[in-house]
């Protein structure tokens, strides 16, 4: 199975800066790497795709990079609303695999 | 508008059995692949089974492999989780969610859609 290692596990910031997540696969991914957003009580919304697709709808403070092994999530600006659990997700192999999480705050 | 909706989710004892179910609509359904993933309480999201837009092809989690069966019904618009021998270990939200369009590695794909999930709470 290949492992997803997320870092950090939670962070604070502040309204406006900016948030990079990181998440290391255990091996080479080429790029189906996908994020999601996870707010409480709400079911997870995909936010990024294959590396670095925007889902439709989803605002363009969200972005994603990275290929092979290594991959970053990054917020440019961090807003209120973005207060939740993100999870990076690979799909280029069976099972499916998840990154532990990264919860963020509002300082 | 996409929607997923869960049930079947109950409190039943370690050995039960107890199957969900997803119904979909705002999408032509045999069109994709679809999973279930789960999210036990405190913990992280894990991926449990797919199917792919015919139910033709499926895959398992280790963990839950020939305990649970996935299947679908596109005449229904609904897919479905037989699950058996229940463990303590099961206890989690069970959601499904919408994968890729076939013939581009329909359930091997991003997790575009989910639903709310549906409790399974496996207690003695």
């Amino acid at each position: 199975d290949t492992q997803m290692t997320q870092s950090p596990p939670s962070l604070s910031a502040s309204v406006g800066d900016r948030v990079t997540i990181t998440c290391q696969a255990s091996q080479d991914i080429s790029k189906y790497v996908n994020w999601y957003q996870r707010k409480s009580g709400k079911a997870p919304k995909l936010l990024i795709y294959d590396g670095s697709n925007l889902q439709t709808g989803v605002p363009s403070r969200f972005s994603g990079s990275g290929s092979g092994a290594d991959f970053s999530f990054t917020i440019s600006s961090l807003q209120p609303e973005d207060v939740a659990t993100y999870y990076c997700q690979q799909h280029d192999n069976f099972p499916l695999t998840f990154g532990g999480g990264t919860t963020v705050e509002i300082k | 508008e996409v929607q997923l909706v869960e049930s079947g989710g109950s409190v039943i004892r370690p050995g039960g059995s107890l199957r969900l179910s997803c119904a979909v609509s705002g999408f032509t359904f045999d069109d994709y692949g679809m999973s279930w993933v789960r999210q036990a309480p405190g913990r992280g999201l894990e991926w449990v089974s797919g199917i792919n837009w015919n139910g033709e092809n499926t895959n398992y989690a280790d963990s839950v492999k020939g305990r649970f069966t996935v299947s679908r019904d596109n005449a229904k618009n609904s897919l479905y989780l037989q699950m058996n021998s229940l463990r303590v270990e099961d206890t989690a939200f069970y959601h499904c969610a919408r994968g890729g369009h076939k013939g581009h590695y329909d359930f091997l794909n991003a997790l575009f859609h989910w639903g709310q999930g549906t409790l399974v709470t496996v207690s003695s």
